[in-house]
């Protein structure tokens, strides 16, 4: 166990649909990372933030948005769902912004 | 463009072998380099890692062998057990500039045969 904590642990919706994938961070972890997991893709680093700001973006499409909260847990906001974006979508937190992330257990999402 | 090149995609390894598993890179800024392991249905694992300024690490049965004039760093599991059946990532990030993504591999199936 990473301490690292997502919720939900899987998501059925329908396409066109919007949801929101949560993670709480490791204890005394200031960073917050998102990643998408897809067959096609492999793992890709999706944004990250630091102690609430934005820290680096990646390959993230304009339908998604995330958000760190003084509690520093984060929140990733999916919209206007297509097929594809069927993924796993993990969450991973570190001490800094440049230490070790450790991953969280993942949230499926299967778009219908 | 995949900047993080792994191989091989499966390996099928007996019972107390050796598991040897490549990556290359291209972005010579990289300077932090991380193995991940991961169960189905799991997330990834830290490993172990490794910085440019060693050649090799050791922990326990893993080692990460790393060529920096090559670009060039492998993953040895020694005496390879049934349980570390799983998919292996190799990563590589740079911590300058404010951010620390991941780049991964695109990941090896390792099966260890009784």
């Amino acid at each position: 166990d990473s301490g690292v904590t997502q919720t939900p642990k899987h998501l059925i919706t329908a396409t066109g649909q919007r949801v929101t994938l949560r993670c709480s961070p490791r204890s005394g972890d200031l960073s917050v990372y998102w990643y998408q997991q897809s067959l096609d893709q492999g793992l890709q680093f999706l944004i990250q933030y630091y102690n609430g700001e934005e820290r680096a973006k990646g390959n993230i499409l304009e339908r998604f948005s995330a958000q760190q909260f003084p509690d520093l847990h984060s929140e990733l906001n999916l919209s206007s769902l297509e097929l594809g974006d069927s993924a796993l979508y993990f969450c991973a937190s570190s001490v800094g912004p440049a230490t070790t992330q450790y991953f969280g257990p993942g949230t499926r999402l299967t778009v219908l | 463009q995949q900047q993080v090149k792994q191989s091989p995609q499966s390996l099928i390894v007996q019972k107390g072998g050796i598991s040897i598993i490549n990556c290359a890179y291209e972005n010579t800024a990289f300077d932090y380099f991380p193995w991940y392991q991961q169960f189905p249905g799991k997330g990834p694992a830290l490993l172990i890692a490794i910085r440019p300024d060693v050649s090799e690490k050791k922990e326990g049965r893993f080692t990460i062998s790393f060529n920096k004039s090559a670009k060039q760093f492998s993953l040895h599991i020694m005496d390879s057990q049934p349980g570390d059946s799983a998919t292996y990532f190799c990563a590589a990030s740079k911590s300058t500039g404010g951010g620390n993504k991941l780049t991964f591999g695109t990941g090896t199936q390792l099966k260890v045969e009784l």
